[in-house]
């Protein structure tokens, strides 16, 4: 089957801009992530979905980044007034029921965010 | 705080060679650890997990890794390499009472298998 998919691939924006990213979870996946990678650096956790309940946003860096997911779909990630130190991949993942500290969760490939 | 640290941004090896990736957690309670590996351009993929079931978890590729709490390791290893195991790796951890599922990332080792 299908498994996560993001889009755009690759995306590069002026410094000030608003960005959209999208994530497309493997269907029947309930609980949905957001990882940012820095040049160099492992990945950082953003924010975590499950089902209808009410997302946590302890991993987000600042009040200019939010998202939304509507149910058990797609979420966009949302990155207002950007800044060069958010160049980064951003990394979406989900996992079936996300009940457990153990789920293996299933990546997409990414969106190279550059910020010029 | 829980962390995850990996020694050793890259490592290289002859094909054939034995493979050690290093990985030590931080954790002041007991965490379940991950192998994660991206190839370029694609997204990162589960090599293996500790759940704590068994010390020596076994994964895709001929990978495995041991779990030594006395050490705090979680190494990954493969007894002969091959050309096409040459991407990087992630060790990885998630803990009871954090964001449910949430994992602390290292910052990856790229390996790089020469002929």
């Amino acid at each position: 089957g299908a498994g996560v998919s993001q889009s755009p691939s690759n995306k590069v924006t002026e410094k000030g801009k608003d960005v959209e990213l999208r994530c497309d979870p493997i269907s029947g996946h309930t609980a949905l992530y957001w990882y940012r990678q820095r040049l160099g650096q492992g990945l950082e956790f953003l924010i975590y979905f499950q089902g209808n309940s009410a997302p946590d946003k302890s991993g987000l860096p600042s009040d200019r980044f939010s998202a939304e997911r509507t149910g058990e779909s797609v979420s966009t990630l949302t990155i207002q007034r950007t800044q060069q130190e958010d160049s980064a991949v951003y990394l979406c993942a989900s996992s079936l029921e996300g009940r457990g500290f153990a789920d293996t969760q299933y990546f997409g490939p990414g969106t190279r965010l550059t910020v010029l | 705080a829980q962390s995850v640290t990996q020694l050793g941004s890259h490592v290289s090896v002859s094909e054939g060679a034995l493979v050690l990736l290093r990985c030590n957690y931080s954790s002041s309670v007991p965490p379940y650890l991950f192998w994660y590996v991206q190839y370029p351009n694609q997204g990162l993929q589960l090599l293996l997990k500790y759940t704590s079931a068994a010390t020596l978890v076994k994964g895709i590729n001929g990978f495995e890794a041991e779990f030594k709490k006395s050490e705090t390791s979680f190494h990954l290893t493969k007894p002969s390499a091959h050309m096409s195991d040459a991407a990087e790796y992630f060790c990885a951890s998630s803990y009871r009472g954090s964001t449910l599922g949430r994992l602390y990332f290292g910052r990856g080792t790229q390996l790089t298998v020469w002929p």
